[in-house]
């Protein structure tokens, strides 16, 4: 089966400065790669997808890559806010399946 | 109001017992998932359902049980055999044909 390996577990940065989170699956047939952010005592939200016909793809601050070759995917955040504190996972979808494999997540905390 | 409801927020189970979350969505989404959550784990998929009475089991679907009767519904049963069930429980659904999941607020379940 798919597994997906997500780093780091933590990262603290300044505010205003880029944040980079990166995931590796094991799965060469995936083709759908979701991320989410998820507030304390809260459910995830879906912030932003690729598929695998996509190697980049940006709304507003955040933006995601894709590079399949190497099969790992990163999510930039620029010029982040305090708001942005919160644990972020990533995800992959094989292709002809319907579930999701979830990385373990990384606790992003953006300092004032 | 349309989104994904998740009662209760909190759930207290004693030593024996069994209990049931529930997972409400007014989405008209077809396929809904069962996440256990623990610290520094993840999301772990416990069962699936892509449609009315059938549903698959998940990673770790051992100690627990769930029906799928009607479309907007898809309760988790907690049962004795689950000897760790303390977690946070997370339900999702996703729109027909599409890969996204949209997540309900979840439920802590404790034990005493």
């Amino acid at each position: 089966g798919e597994n997906v390996e997500q780093h780091p577990s933590t990262l603290s940065v300044q505010e205003g400065d880029s944040a980079v989170i990166k995931c590796t699956y094991s799965d060469s047939a995936s083709n759908y790669f979701p991320w989410y952010k998820q507030e304390l005592g809260k459910g995830p939200q879906l912030i932003i997808d690729i598929r695998s016909n996509v190697g980049e793809k940006k709304d507003q601050r955040i933006a995601v890559t894709l590079n399949k070759t190497a099969k790992h995917f990163s999510l930039h955040i620029t010029e982040t806010q305090p708001e942005d504190s919160a644990v972020y996972f990533c995800a992959a979808r094989p292709s002809g399946y319907s579930t999701l494999t979830f990385g373990k997540g990384t606790m992003l905390l953006v300092s004032p | 109001d349309g989104g994904i409801t998740q009662s209760p927020k909190y759930l207290f189970r004693k030593e024996g017992q069994n209990v049931t979350l529930s997972c409400e969505q007014n989405l008209n989404h077809d396929a809904m998932y069962w996440y256990r959550q623990d610290p520094g784990q993840g999301l772990r998929l416990i069962y699936y359902s892509q449609i009315v009475n059938d549903f698959q089991k998940g990673d770790i679907a051992e100690g627990y049980s769930v029906s799928r009767e009607k479309k907007e519904s898809f309760p988790l049963t907690v049962t004795s055999a689950q000897k760790n069930p303390t977690a946070f429980y997370l339900c999702a659904s996703s729109p027909p044909e599409e890969e996204t999941q949209y997540f309900g607020p979840g439920t802590r379940l404790l034990v005493l």
